[in-house]
């Protein structure tokens, strides 16, 4: 069945750049989404990419997409403390299904 | 003029009990779909329905009802209620997948259920 991975923990210096990694296995997934979970809130998409892009830009995020090797990845420039989230990582054909989702941590 | 909304926020309940989630979508979308989230945050669909109709049913047990009286509606219902139930449910919503365009879902703010 499909299945997405992500690693559940990622520290990051504030100012740094962060990138959080996706693996999925659906290989007709369409749409492929980062969705950010802030304490306590619903989930926020924060971005998709289509399955024929490699790449999409939106101001200091960056999403890469390498279809063939199945893996999507989320990069976060001058990363802020504001962006102390967990960030799920998720993909769709006929449903969405979520990755377990990244904690993000943000070190001073 | 929330896009997504889901009663109760919070809901506390003893073991054995019946009790429903409400949710309802303004945004004209043709898919729902409701999903758990348990304490280590992981996100699992329970259901998606389609214009009123079950499309996806995950593997969950009979005790949990989803209904919906019409497309902008999903609630789900849950009897004998137990300590396992405990989670975060979100409801969510889409444009149907078959329309073209990116159907990014839109989720309510959750309800947390504790059954003690």
């Amino acid at each position: 069945g499909e299945d997405v991975e992500q690693s559940l923990f990622l520290s990051v210096r504030e100012g740094d750049s962060s990138v959080i990694n996706c693996t999925y296995t659906d290989s007709s997934s369409t749409y492929l989404y980062w969705y950010k979970q802030e304490p306590g809130a619903g989930l926020q998409l924060l971005t998709y990419i289509f399955s024929n892009m490699d790449m999409k830009q939106d101001q200091r995020l960056t999403v890469l997409l390498n279809k063939k090797d199945k893996h999507l990845s989320l990069r976060i420039a001058d990363t802020q403390t504001g962006d102390s989230a967990i960030y799920f990582c998720a993909e769709k054909d006929d449903k969405i299904i979520f990755g377990k989702g990244t904690r993000l941590h943000i070190l001073p | 003029d929330t896009a997504v909304s889901q009663t109760p926020k919070y809901l506390v309940t003893q073991m054995g009990n019946d009790k429903s989630i409400k949710c309802e979508q303004n945004l004209g979308h043709d898919t729902m779909y409701w999903y758990k989230q348990d304490s280590k945050k992981f996100l699992k669909i329970m259901f998606s329905y389609n214009n009123k109709e079950l499309i996806i049913n995950e593997t969950v047990p009979n005790r949990f009802s989803p209904k919906s009286p019409d497309k902008a509606h999903l609630n789900l219902h849950i009897n004998s209620l137990e300590l396992g139930d405990s989670a975060v449910y979100f409801c969510a919503s889409s444009q149907d997948e078959r329309a073209a365009g990116n159907t990014e879902a839109f989720f309510g703010q959750g309800t947390r259920l504790t059954v003690v």
